[in-house]
């Protein structure tokens, strides 16, 4: 059974960056056939997706366009686990972040963080 | 806004048919599988069908997912009042460089 679990904090001050770890058990970040995602939600933009990385013989990292600027998504192969850097937030960056992934769907989600933006 | 278009609400009673609509375009539903997600209140999105019809192990054979050119239909049957929750609709998007895109949430009411 996948489960992926979420760590980072809930509280991030405009100007600053987001950080989020998504720590993966029964699967494998270097999987060949699946992939790990950043999704969040906000009553405002409802889900969104943010980007994803994968394997397939080498690294790919694919980002949304609205935050293509902005984002970073990492593997750590050595902790089995992915991560999400969003640097110069805003108070329209507040929203339930998840992880999410699969063999081609989102089968997979972590348990959400609330991170609030906010000084 | 979102990318799929959902209507915001849907009821029945216990034991009824119920069925929520997706409308998406070329880009998404057109040439991509369609995944429904289940969420409950303060819980992330669980995956209620995948590639359209298949039911992940463990989702009883209540819910079901059928696709039509750039439409997608959620049905549950024998209605139970455990499926109060909001149901949300999913496609890979080719457009922009490729995203996920999501319908904007039907919550359904069990009368």
């Amino acid at each position: 059974q996948v489960q992926l679990q979420q760590s980072g904090p809930g509280l991030v001050k405009p100007s600053q960056t987001l950080s989020l770890t998504c720590a993966i058990s029964g699967d494998s970040v270097s999987s060949n056939s699946a992939a790990w995602n950043w999704i969040r939600q906000s009553p405002s933009r409802g889900l969104e997706w943010l980007g994803r990385t994968y394997y397939r013989s080498k690294w790919y990292n694919e980002y949304a366009v609205s935050v293509k600027s902005r984002i970073t998504i990492n593997p750590d192969t050595s902790k089995n686990q992915f991560s999400l850097h969003l640097n110069s937030v805003t108070p329209e960056d507040t929203a339930v972040y998840y992880c999410a992934g699969g063999d081609g769907f989102l089968g997979y989600w972590g348990q959400g963080t609330l991170v609030t933006v906010s000084s | 806004q979102s990318v799929l278009t959902q209507p915001p609400s849907a009821s029945g009673t216990p034991g009824q048919r119920v069925t929520i609509s997706c409308s998406g375009s070329s880009s998404n539903i057109g040439s991509n599988t369609v995944n429904w997600f289940q969420q409950l209140p303060g819980t992330a999105p669980k995956l209620l069908i995948y590639s359209n019809n298949q039911r992940p192990s463990g989702v009883p054979d209540r819910f079901s997912g059928s696709k039509s050119g750039t439409s997608a239909s959620l049905a549950i049957s024998g209605l139970q009042s455990e499926d109060e929750a909001n149901y949300y609709c999913a496609a890979w998007d080719d457009s922009l460089n490729g995203r996920w895109v999501f319908g904007g949430g039907t919550r359904l009411t069990v009368l």
